[in-house]
């Protein structure tokens, strides 16, 4: 199976900072990465698919970048909707496969 | 709006199977366009996807669940389930029913709220 690579595992960060998530891949995967947002007691979110497709009533200062085995997931001016974990995903090999997981913290 | 519920026991015994249902409201499951998945967290874990099917009935696991896992549809009740069995502790976790668009290629662009089912005696 391919493994995802997340860091940092937490990120403490301000209403209107810039946020940064990483995610590695253990092998290429072209562009078939996908970032989730995950809420407590709420469904896991689509954000963007093929690393920088953002997904149908997600705002613009989420975007994603990346191809092969390292992506990036930013959000641009953080909001206080935004504090949730994130998760990233491969869609390139059965089975698919979740990184492990990086929270946005209020600082 | 699409929306989908997990449905099922919150507590199962060791051994015994573990038996979950999605219920698919907002549109039809016996639509070709869409693929109709199990994925499952156990606590501070990443996700891990379990297996999927199709409206026809054809499904894909993942090899790691595969000899335990069923997957299958109830289109009268537009519904999926999850049935897995010979369950451990391992095995507790929240399960997530979820929906992938044809031609989205595996990324899930639907999902329930998510079901907590324990493993113990």
């Amino acid at each position: 199976d391919i493994q995802m690579t997340q860091s940092p595992s937490s990120v403490s960060a301000s209403v209107g900072d810039r946020v940064t998530i990483t995610c590695r891949a253990s092998q290429g995967i072209s562009s078939r990465l996908g970032w989730y947002q995950q809420k407590p007691g709420k469904a896991p979110k689509l954000l963007l698919y093929a690393a920088s497709s953002l997904q149908s009533g997600v705002p613009s200062r989420f975007s994603g970048s990346g191809y092969g085995t390292d992506f990036t997931l930013t959000i641009s001016s953080l909001q206080p909707e935004d504090f949730a974990t994130y998760s990233c995903q491969q869609a390139d090999t059965f089975p698919p496969t979740f990184g492990g997981g990086t929270k946005v913290e209020i600082k | 709006q699409v929306q989908l519920q997990e449905s099922g026991p919150g507590l199962v015994k060791p051994s015994q199977t573990l038996s979950l249902t999605c219920t698919v409201s907002g549109g039809s499951i016996s639509s070709n366009y869409y693929y109709w998945s199990w994925i499952r967290q156990p606590a501070g874990k990443g996700l891990e996807w379990i297996g999927r099917i199709y409206t026809s009935g054809s499904t894909t696991y993942n090899p790691s669940l595969k000899s335990r896992v069923t997957i299958s549809l109830d289109t009268s009740k537009n519904q999926f389930s999850l049935n897995l069995t010979s369950v451990t502790a391992a095995d507790t976790a929240v399960y997530y029913c979820a929906r992938e668009t044809v031609g989205y290629n595996l990324f899930f662009d639907y999902w329930g709220r998510g079901a907590l089912v324990t493993v113990s005696s």
